[in-house]
Parts: structure tokens; C-alpha cells; sequence
């Protein structure tokens, strides 16, 4: 089944910096790439996602990478603010069986602290 | 905007004990999957649902866990016989079409003593 690796675990870095985080995968059938933003007792919430027929995708300070030969991906966050302090799960979801989106499969997350 | 709800926000059961966890997912949605995340860890899937039946489940999802769907709102999660290990947060999540954004609902903390 797929598995996916994600780096750094915890990441700090200065207001106004950048921040980038990465995440591998092994199932090359994977197709669907979504970040979620988990903040302390919230829900998991999508900031961005990106198919396997695309390369990057951009959404104002966010945006994200992917290589599929390579089998990873990243995100990547511009001009961070202290309102960025979360934690950031990458995932991975291949077709299943009915041909439609399957399960996420999840990274073990990475604590992003953004000092002011 | 619709969102996922979930009931309760916190349940404290006894070893040994049956759990029912409650979702409503977002009113059109036609995909529903059950999460948890141990604390301090990543979030590992447990089922999937579609057409009143399951489609996918994790090694996780044994004899002891069901889901139901009992009506056209409610999607449940039941843990027949609740382990210490069992303790985590779970979340349901609801998706439209095939392809799309899985929406989490906020979650259920289940603490078993």
C-alpha cells in the first residue's frame, strides 16, 4: 500500500521567511496530493492540493510542487506570518478499485513555528 | 458554508465498552470515510463509504469496528468492545464527486480508561 514520508518534523522560522516542506510517496499509481492545515483541536483543513497532471500549482503565499518521476512533492510558504503556526500534513490518494479517488494516506505531520 | 458535524465532542468509555460515534456529512455528499489520529500523531484512515457499503478499510478497521448509515443524514462509527488503544480522535470526512476535497468534520475524542 502506499506510505508517505514527510520532512522536517518540526520546522521554525521567522516571520516574513520562507518555509518549505516536503513529502515523499511510493505508490506511483497515487494521483491526487492535498495539504491539510491542522491547528491545536481543530479539524484537518485543505489549504491546497494538486493532481498528478500538473506540476505546480499556486494559490497567493502557498503553493506546491510536484515530481512524479521522483515521487515527491512539497509545499511551499512565502512571507510567513505568525497566523501560519500549525501543523501541516501532506497526503497522497490513488484510484481505487471503483476507478474513482481513494483514502488519503497521511504524513506524520510538521510543526511549523513562525516567530515574530 | 455546510460542514461536517460530529457528535459527541468528547466521550469517555470503559474498557470493554461499545461506542457509537455520530457524523452528519455535508447534506450532498455522496462519499464518507472515518479517520483517527492517536495524539501527537499522523492521521490514518480506517473506512471508506459509498452506496450504502464499504469500499476501502485500513488493517485498522477489524471485527470490532462497523459503520452504518441508518439514514439519509447520519454516518456512524461503532467500536464493539473498546480497547485501551483505541483512545485517539476521530474524525468523519464527506467528499461530493469521485474526485474532490474531503471535507473533516471537527472530531470526536475518544478516551477509553
Amino acid at each position: 500500500g502506499e506510505n508517505v514520508e514527510q520532512h522536517p518534523s518540526t520546522l521554525s522560522v521567522q516571520e516574513g521567511d520562507s518555509a518549505v516542506i516536503k513529502c515523499t510517496y511510493s505508490d506511483s499509481a497515487s494521483n491526487y496530493f492535498p495539504w491539510y492545515k491542522q491547528e491545536l483541536g481543530k479539524r484537518p483543513q485543505l489549504i491546497i492540493d494538486i493532481r498528478s497532471n500538473v506540476g505546480e500549482k499556486k494559490d497567493q503565499r502557498i503553493a506546491v510542487t510536484l515530481n512524479k518521476t521522483a515521487k515527491h512533492f512539497s509545499l511551499h510558504i512565502t512571507e510567513t506570518q505568525p497566523e501560519d503556526s500549525a501543523v501541516y500534513f501532506c497526503a497522497a490518494s490513488s484510484p481505487n478499485y471503483g476507478g474513482s479517488q481513494g483514502n488519503l494516506i497521511f504524513g506524520k505531520g510538521t510543526k511549523l513555528s513562525v516567530k515574530p | 458554508e455546510p460542514e461536517v458535524t460530529q457528535t459527541p465532542s468528547h466521550q469517555v468509555t470503559q474498557m470493554g465498552q461499545e461506542v457509537i460515534l455520530r457524523c452528519v456529512p455535508i447534506s450532498n455528499h455522496l462519499y464518507f470515510y472515518w479517520y483517527r489520529q492517536i495524539l501527537g500523531q499522523k492521521v490514518e484512515f480506517l473506512v471508506s463509504f459509498y452506496n450504502n457499503e464499504i469500499s476501502e478499510k485500513s488493517e485498522i478497521f477489524d471485527d470490532q469496528f462497523s459503520v452504518e448509515r441508518p439514514d439519509g443524514s447520519n454516518f456512524t462509527l461503532k467500536i464493539r468492545s473498546t480497547k485501551l488503544e483505541d483512545s485517539a480522535m476521530y474524525f468523519c470526512a464527506s467528499r461530493f464527486v469521485s474526485e474532490g476535497e474531503q471535507y473533516f468534520g471537527p472530531g470526536t475524542r475518544l478516551t477509553v480508561t
